[in-house]
């Protein structure tokens, strides 16, 4: 089983949609959870880290189940600028970050 | 706003031939992170350094590849011979504090290597 698993994507979405990213981890160890932008051919940028209470950051929320190892990202009123691969990332004991696949997400106008 | 740079941003070299990638991380940050993508795949782990030594290596972090804080600013990632399945993006990363917390780590542009 993969450590960090992403659905496949890619979502081709249009403006203002809502769209929403699942993310499933295998070790249950896990410490910290983040979801992280990476752009084409860019480095990952933090979008956003994700608690055990749920957290909201303008247009995303993010959520955390651990009894399920699993974590969402959902994006409302998608803008153009949306469109990027995100990340689902996983930090372990000692700091090492484990990322899944990444979904592509396309916003269309 | 500080930020992580890396040099050269594209690396192209023969198979077998020893190249250096560097980084210079955020300067007040102590813990340093090497990730690599191959195209079109994930982000991988390679290895972490923390107070002048490897904290943590991956599978991938075999004895062709070093790192080495050699003064006070830069950090870099020796590969002796490489191979063509070296051929990647490598990432640096930095951060403040190590460890399993929130802190975030600060990622650079990245060097595209080749190999030929």
């Amino acid at each position: 089983r993969k450590e960090v698993e992403q659905d496949p994507g890619p979502f081709n979405v249009p403006e203002g949609a809502t769209v929403a990213f699942n993310c499933t981890y295998s070790n249950s160890a896990s410490q910290s959870f983040f979801w992280y932008r990476q752009d084409c051919r860019k480095e990952p940028k933090l979008l956003m880290s994700v608690y055990s209470s749920g957290n909201e950051d303008g247009r995303f929320t993010a959520q955390l189940n651990r009894a399920s190892q699993y974590i969402s990202l959902l994006i409302r009123d998608s803008k153009l600028s949306d469109s990027a691969t995100y990340l689902c990332v996983v930090k372990y004991q000692g700091g090492k970050l484990i990322f899944g696949q990444g979904t592509e997400l396309s916003v269309k106008p | 706003e500080p930020e992580v740079t890396q040099t050269p941003s594209h690396q192209v070299t023969q198979m077998g031939q020893e190249v250096i990638l560097r980084c210079v991380p955020i300067s007040n940050h102590l813990y340093f992170y090497w990730y690599r993508q191959i195209l079109g795949q994930k982000v991988e782990f390679l290895v972490s350094f923390y107070n002048n030594e490897i904290s943590e290596k991956s599978e991938i972090f075999d004895d062709q590849f070093s790192v080495e804080r050699p003064d006070g600013s830069n950090f870099t990632l020796k590969i002796r011979s490489t191979k063509l399945e070296d051929s990647a993006m490598y990432f640096c990363a930095s951060s403040p504090v190590g460890g399993t917390g929130y802190n975030e780590q600060f990622f650079g542009p990245g060097t595209r290597l080749t190999v030929l």
